[in-house]
């Protein structure tokens, strides 16, 4: 398909462990964001990309939390030492450069439980 | 920053009747104000979008209306249908429009009652 694709769909874990979220975006898109949403919550934006430039993490809550993309295509999203907390609805979403419609198309997301 | 509060929380509507979602923003340099609806186990979806030079804009049974003035804006679905149940998102953004400066509200669950 053309959309964006995340997976895995769900992740169990324990607390404390390391995991890796990873979202292939719409091709030609060249932004990218992450965001958290928590159950009965809104969308919390996390960190952005957009082409080579730098990212912008503003939105990351801990130093837990990292992303890379490489080539300019694919993310992952990696949450050290998860905590219960982190329990969460975690959605990809990518952009095309120069849009200035500011509409995100969103992956069905990544759910993640710690235990 | 931009903050975005949105109600209610829950809606139940019978089918074919109206519903309403209502959003207040906070800062007044905001001027694109997206609707988004997220179906069980989907992402969101752009549904409709406002920029701030116009006061109402519709697409078939959807519409959006905006007061900048009052910094509020709400979404209008007439003639509901079971298909229209979900969640719906509004979010506002900064001057320059773009995605990255948009700030969510907390959502409404929209149910459409047979």
């Amino acid at each position: 398909g053309a959309g964006v694709s995340q997976s895995p769909s769900n992740k169990v874990t324990e607390k404390g462990k390391d995991v890796e979220l990873r979202c292939d975006p719409i091709s030609g898109h060249t932004a990218l964001y992450w965001y958290r949403q928590s159950l009965g919550q809104g969308l919390e934006f996390l960190i952005y990309f957009q082409g080579n430039s730098a990212p912008d993490k503003s939105g990351l809550p801990s130093d837990r939390f990292s992303a890379e993309r490489t080539g300019g295509s694919v993310s992952t999203l990696t949450i050290q030492r998860t905590q219960q907390e982190d329990s969460a609805v975690y959605l990809c979403a990518s952009s095309p450069r120069g849009s200035n419609t500011g509409e995100l198309f969103f992956g069905e997301g990544s759910r993640l439980t710690v235990l | 920053g931009e903050n975005v509060e949105q109600h209610p929380s829950t809606l139940s509507v019978q089918e074919g009747d109206s519903a309403v979602i209502k959003c207040t923003y906070s800062d007044s340099a905001s001027n694109y104000f997206p609707w988004y609806k997220q179906e069980l186990g989907k992402g969101p979806q752009l549904i409709i979008d406002i920029r701030s030079n116009v006061g109402e804009k519709k697409d078939q049974r959807i519409a959006v209306t905006l007061n900048k003035t009052a910094k509020h804006f709400s979404l209008h679905i007439t003639e509901t249908q079971p298909e229209d149940s979900a969640v719906y998102f509004c979010a506002a953004s900064g001057p320059s429009g773009s995605a990255r400066q948009l700030t969510f509200g907390s959502g409404t669950q929209l149910t459409v009652l047979p």
